[in-house]
């Protein structure tokens, strides 16, 4: 079954620091990865998609995300924070599950804080 | 612009109160979703639909229900068998892809408490 960790519910940087916020994930077959940012009282916007192909996945905002098969991970990282990245980051994973549909899990979230 | 529209932003409901909440997409997407949020818990799946008249259960449907007469409608009754419906409701719609279909443009939520 497919199941998503993110790891730190909080992750605090400093304006212009490196964001790194960790997701790992189990899946049975090769999984799609996703990540997505909520901003307060607002839906998920998508920042970035991994399905095949090159590992190293580049998405809005400056946002990047590496998929290490071997790690089980798929950590997103941006080289410099701005304050308007303050936000929710939710990790989701996709594959096809036993009845042959593809089914979308969602980590618990991390949120981003950034401090000037 | 085309986009998801939830409404109304924020509902209260009553003891014993059944009450709707309206997602409409003109993004032509065949699948759309119903999430729930809890703080703590990312998104969990109530409902989705890929096709017109036909929609499946999620891993919480049980109070809720749902219908898709049209395409861009997919609107979603917290029914009075819900006991704990207070949470933040989010629509979303996605079209086939590689992945299948997969949630990829999201409304703005409805938030619902209880009086």
């Amino acid at each position: 079954a497919q199941s998503v960790t993110q790891l730190g519910s909080h992750v605090s940087v400093s304006e212009g620091a490196l964001v790194l916020l960790r997701c790992n994930y189990s899946s049975s077959v090769p999984p799609y990865l996703f990540w997505y940012v909520q901003y307060p009282n607002q839906g998920l916007q998508l920042l970035l998609k991994y399905t095949t192909g090159a590992t190293l996945v580049k998405g809005i905002n400056g946002f990047e995300a590496e998929f290490k098969k071997s790690e089980t991970s798929f950590h997103l990282t941006k080289p410099s924070a701005h304050m308007s990245d303050a936000a929710e980051y939710f990790c989701a994973v996709s594959d096809r599950g036993n009845t042959g549909g593809f089914k979308t899990i969602f980590g618990a979230g991390t949120r981003l804080f950034v401090k000037a | 612009d085309g986009g998801i529209t939830q409404s109304p932003k924020y509902l209260f409901r009553k003891e014993g109160q059944n009450v709707t909440l309206s997602c409409e997409q003109n993004l032509n997407h065949d699948a759309m979703y119903w999430y729930r949020q809890d703080p703590g818990q990312g998104l969990r799946l109530i409902y989705y639909s890929q096709i017109v008249n036909d929609f499946q259960k999620g891993d919480i449907a049980e109070g809720y229900s749902v219908s898709r007469e049209k395409k861009e409608s997919f609107p979603l009754t917290v029914t009075s068998a819900q006991k704990n419906p207070t949470a933040f409701y989010l629509c979303a719609s996605g079209l086939l892809w590689t992945g299948g279909y997969q949630p990829q443009h999201f409304g703005d939520g409805t938030r619902l408490s209880i009086l």
